[in-house]
């Protein structure tokens, strides 16, 4: 069975630009929740969607949206990028998402923000 | 802001040695769920306690989830170099799943 699907791998943007990140859940999972993580901020949680509904939603910004499609693959959108976007974005796919799943990660997608 | 929370942030020791890593939270939880970032890779889960007192072990690491499912330990006896990494506490205070801030365990060899 595939993993988790992550792409793109690595990204370099300038500020005020957008970037669209995408992730492809493992098969059959229809749970995908996306993190932030940052040096000293551990996971931050973004957005969790469930049959293409966002069910929980953390401490973010507008500037952050997402969305998932009717196969469970979701992409995640940032706004007008500031420095501090900088991070390693990282999302998990789980069979309900109800945090009693396994979370299943990708290898993330690496933003660089200049 | 952050319910659960991990300790120590960071800890350095030398390989044999035993190592722990303490998780909180301010609520009950219905869960605990542990994971293990190597560095440059990404988070892989180890493994999830929901009984309240309960204790799993696997090889040199034991996991505990306190009688009131507030708190967590991951003790991993005698370290190995392949031990290092982050150690994430994930739990379940709402009603998404709440990560620690991890904790980086270092060992030298």
């Amino acid at each position: 069975k595939a993993g988790v699907t992550q792409t793109p791998r690595y990204l370099i943007k300038t500020r005020g630009q957008q970037v669209t990140l995408s992730c492809s859940p493992i098969s059959g999972h229809r749970s995908v929740s996306w993190y932030q993580q940052t040096p000293g901020q551990g996971l931050q949680f973004l957005f969790e969607y469930f049959s293409e509904t966002q069910r929980n939603k953390g401490n973010f910004p507008g500037r952050f949206s997402g969305r998932q499609f009717s196969n469970s693959r979701s992409e995640m959108n940032v706004s007008t990028l500031e420095l501090g976007d900088s991070a390693l974005y990282l999302c998990a796919s789980s069979l309900t998402g109800d945090g009693k799943n396994i979370q299943y990660f990708g290898a993330g997608t690496r933003l660089s923000v200049l | 802001g952050q319910q659960v929370m991990q300790i120590p942030q960071y800890q350095h020791v030398q390989e044999g040695e035993d190592f722990t890593t303490y998780c909180n939270s301010s609520t009950t939880l219905s869960n605990i769920q542990w994971y293990k970032q190597r560095p440059g890779g990404h988070p892989v889960f180890l493994i999830q306690l929901v009984k309240s007192g309960e204790v799993k072990k696997q090889k040199r690491l034991t996991f505990q989830f306190g009688e009131a499912k507030k708190n967590s330990s991951l003790h991993i006896t005698a370290t190995q170099t392949t031990d290092v990494g982050t150690y994430f506490c994930a739990g379940l205070p709402r009603r998404a799943l709440t990560f620690g801030s991890g904790t980086r365990l270092q060992v030298q060899p």
